[in-house]
């Protein structure tokens, strides 16, 4: 039931766009991303609802698509230290509040 | 400052011997919830709380144990530790107005020989 991220990891030069996806088997209420670097705790970045808009923190954005349960992030020219590994958190709308699924991960490096 | 606190940041022990990792949180959030990290696994919800006295389990609640009698701290408890829950270990908390946005706390490290 964890949400499923691709791609596992992805290399970017600094300027360089990526998009890491992530997608559920079940009807979803919300999608969340975080981001965790090395050594350190997770850092939230945004949350999608259902029936929401686009989200963005920076210059990183996301999508939700409600139909078919996926959610997708956007690192649009991408820095330094955008470098990490990204997380998607999904709530299901059969769950009660305060479950949140996470996926495996997305590493992203970013290099100069 | 705003913080989860999580004590201790490393812990060895060993198999059989209960233990106690502490959790608390100053934001008088109502919801806390902790997760283990493995590697290529992600994060894992182990148990969550909506508030004091509430407590649900999550994924992988097996061999542990939680309690919320303070809204400010949520200890988790490993009543019989094994190899197997060796691991890095997070807490975190959340208001419930916001929708879920985790703070989390800086991590403990378990290690079960």
């Amino acid at each position: 039931q964890q949400p499923v991220q691709s791609p596992q990891a992805v290399i970017l030069r600094e300027g360089e766009d990526a998009v890491i996806n992530c997608s559920s088997s079940k009807a979803l209420y919300s999608v969340h991303w975080y981001r965790q670097k090395h050594g350190e705790a997770p850092v939230f970045l945004m949350i999608l609802l259902k029936g929401g808009e686009q989200k963005g923190h920076e210059k990183i954005s996301a999508s939700f698509n409600e139909k078919k349960q996926q959610s997708s992030l956007y690192l649009t020219a991408s820095q330094l230290s955008y470098s990490g590994t990204y997380f998607c958190g999904t709530e299901f709308i059969t769950d009660s509040w305060g479950k949140l699924q996470f996926g495996a991960g997305t590493q992203v490096v970013v290099t100069p | 400052e705003a913080q989860v606190t999580q004590n201790p940041r490393y812990l060895i022990t060993v198999t059989g011997k209960k233990l106690t990792v502490t959790c608390s949180q100053n934001m008088n959030h109502e919801y806390m919830s902790w997760y283990r990290q493995d590697p290529g696994l992600g994060l894992r919800q182990i148990y969550y709380s909506m508030n004091v006295e509430v407590t649900d389990k999550g994924d992988v609640p097996e061999g542990y144990k939680v309690s919320r009698k303070e809204k400010r701290n949520f200890p988790l408890i490993l009543e019989s530790p094994s190899p197997n829950q060796t691991s890095l270990y997070f807490c975190a908390s959340s208001l419930r107005s916001t929708g879920l946005r985790y703070t989390f706390g800086s991590g403990t490290r378990l290690t079960v020989v």
